[in-house]
Parts: C-alpha cells; sequence; structure tokens
C-alpha cells in the first residue's frame, strides 16, 4: 500500500551529512511526506513533516523537489545514535500511516 | 508527560490461544493506532480509533479486532493464535485525528511470541 520508495541501506560517517531519499511520484497534491525512524527494538520516533516547502527542525531538514515526486532527508551531523531504519512515508485518504520496508542507515566512526 | 505506554512488555502463548494487549495514549490524545512488526519487517497498519469508534482497519483477519474505552485507552485482541502471530505490536496515539500535525506518538510496543 506505501507510495514511497527508498534504498534499503546507506552508510554515513560520523560527523558528515545523511541525505535519504525517498520517491513519492503518485502522492497527490494535498499528501504530507512524514518521516520517522525507529532504533532498534523501539517505537518509531517522528522527525519531520512537509508538504511543499522546505522544512527544518532540531532532527533534520526535509528538502522536497518543485514537482513533489521525491523528498531527501537531511541529517545534518550523523552520530552513532542516528543509526537507525528511516521510513518515508504519506498520509493515505483515510488517514493511516503505511510504514514500508525503509531504509536502514548505519552510521560508523 | 507520561508517553504512550503499552502492556505487557512480553507475552508468551501457544497456538490457538487468545491474547489481549493494552495500550494508554497520550492524555489528551483521542485516536489510536495499532501495527504489526513481525521480526525484519516494516511496520504494518492494523487498526485506527478515534473517539471510541473503529475508523479503520488495514488487512488482517477478522481475529484480530480491539476496542477503544471512553478514557480513549485501547485494547487489541489476537484470537486463535497463530504462529505467524508472533510480532512486536505497536501502539501510537495523535492528537490530531487527521494527522495534519505529522505527529503519531508511539509506545515501546508489546512482543508476542506463540509457540
Amino acid at each position: 500500500d506505501a507510495k514511497t520508495t527508498q534504498p534499503p541501506s546507506m552508510d554515513c560517517a560520523e560527523g558528515r551529512a545523511a541525505n535519504l531519499p525517498c520517491n513519492h511520484s503518485t502522492i497527490s497534491g494535498n499528501e504530507y511526506v512524514y518521516w520517522y525512524r525507529q532504533i532498534h527494538s523501539q517505537g518509531p520516533q517522528y522527525i519531520i513533516h512537509g508538504l511543499k516547502n522546505n522544512e527544518t527542525n532540531e532532527m533534520a531538514s526535509l528538502i522536497i523537489t518543485e514537482d513533489r515526486k521525491s523528498s531527501t532527508l537531511i541529517l545534518p551531523h550523523a552520530t552513532l545514535r542516528d543509526t537507525a531504519v528511516y521510513y518515508c512515508i504519506a498520509k493515505e485518504p483515510d488517514y493511516k500511516l503505511s510504514f514500508g520496508a525503509g531504509t536502514t542507515v548505519t552510521v560508523r566512526a | 508527560e507520561a508517553g504512550v505506554t503499552q502492556s505487557p512488555t512480553h507475552l508468551i502463548k501457544t497456538r490457538g490461544q487468545q491474547a489481549t494487549l493494552r495500550c494508554s495514549p497520550i492524555s489528551g490524545h483521542t485516536s489510536v493506532y495499532w501495527y504489526q512488526q513481525a521480526l525484519g519487517l516494516g511496520l504494518q497498519f492494523l487498526l485506527w480509533y478515534d473517539e471510541g469508534e473503529e475508523r479503520n482497519r488495514g488487512n488482517f483477519p477478522p481475529r484480530f479486532s480491539g476496542r477503544q474505552f471512553p478514557n480513549y485507552s485501547s485494547e487489541l485482541n489476537v484470537n486463535a493464535l497463530e504462529l505467524e502471530d508472533s510480532a512486536l505490536y505497536l501502539c501510537a496515539s495523535s492528537l490530531d485525528r487527521g494527522l495534519d500535525t505529522g505527529e503519531l506518538f508511539f509506545g515501546e510496543g508489546s512482543r508476542l511470541t506463540v509457540l
């Protein structure tokens, strides 16, 4: 049911920026894109969401392309504690959020 | 402020038995969502309750059911347990029914093992 696609895994060096891509070419014009992450065996944690403007908070930045077909989550200075599965998801019309397989991000020292 | 709490943390049952999992949302949150996460897999949407009513359910058989109480806490029941029901069951709550704020608050989950 998920309308987003992400790479299955990626590595990142500690202290460097991590750029996580997400394709969502079929979402409609009024559907938000949400990002969550799940650290091993814990409940998922909300990171950020956006519609068409770029967004930034204390955790990350979200860059959404002008055509809204893709977005990138940026962790500006990755730490070992950012190692997690990152989910890019779109809200479906019936208000549920469907989580796909996500991207497993491994931050290496 | 207390977060979403789930109980029990771990539960072991045998095939054919029934399991009951409980969830207390954050105070003031009226929407409760249930997800199933089998080992190594993503989250599968199970059920959504809001204001005491079931609003939506995922592609799960009827033996997965639940309810939401007047205090907005929720219960998930799984009848006639099968081995493949072994999973982490996650509950989340939201202040905003329409999820316009984008934020679901998740509990730490209940791990169900079916032997």
